[in-house]
């Protein structure tokens, strides 16, 4: 079968730096991306990583390892507006769907 | 550009009922996705139009689902009779390519009781 995985919940300060988690295994692999999404709202494209290495988008970075099938999300000067859920996804070959985790609920504090 | 809307924003129906779900994808893109989350648990891939064809509906739980994309613009998703572990929020997406990011809507609170 295909699936993510990720951590469920995450709690972090404000301004510290927090990394989020994903493993995957599918059936081929064209890229593993990260949504963000606050209660009630739209997932909302965060960043794709299609090959090894880091991607770097302001305070959001993503990294991937696909001989490791892993990659992560790293957030820095985290701020309370970034309490919402992440997801990681990828899109797998055998179809253009995009599979997704069940997703990081992320808590800054204060 | 306007976003990707979907109507109502929430639905509570009875056992056995029916209802329709409604999405407006973003204007000019032919990629529609269908998307379900149960509390807690993945965003699970339902099916896939490319214009008004269907790509791919591997995700599409049972035959009381039925999806439609006439004219390759807005989609329906009618689930007929409703059963409660259909209970979720319904999301759908629109991409420019199969390559793009997805655009959400803000979903659909469905609840069967």
């Amino acid at each position: 079968g295909q699936s993510l995985e990720q951590p469920s919940e995450v709690t972090a300060v404000e301004g510290a730096i927090v990394q989020i988690n994903c493993t995957y295994q599918t059936s081929g692999f064209y890229g593993l991306s990260w949504y963000q999404q606050h209660d009630g709202g739209a997932p909302t494209f965060l960043s794709y990583n299609g090959l090894d290495g880091l991607e770097e988008t302001g305070r959001f970075s993503s990294f991937l390892s696909r001989s490791d099938s892993y990659g992560y999300l790293l957030l820095q000067e985290l701020q309370m507006k970034d309490s919402a859920s992440y997801f990681c996804a990828v899109r797998a070959t055998g179809g253009f769907k995009t599979i997704f985790g069940a997703g990081t609920r992320l808590f800054v504090k204060a | 550009e306007a976003g990707v809307t979907q109507f109502p924003s929430h639905s509570v129906i009875e056992k056995g009922q029916t209802v329709t779900l409604r999405c407006d994808p973003i204007s000019g893109h032919d990629n529609l996705y269908w998307y379900r989350r149960v509390m807690g648990k993945e965003i699970k891939f339902l099916l896939h139009f490319v214009k008004e064809s269907k790509q791919d509906e591997s995700g599409m739980p049972n035959n009381r689902f039925l999806a439609e994309r006439t004219g390759g613009t807005y989609s329906t998703l009618k689930v007929q009779p409703a059963e409660l572990e259909d209970s979720g929020v319904y999301f759908c997406a629109s991409s420019h390519g199969h390559n793009s990011p997805l655009h959400f809507g803000n979903g659909t609170r469905l609840t069967v009781t």
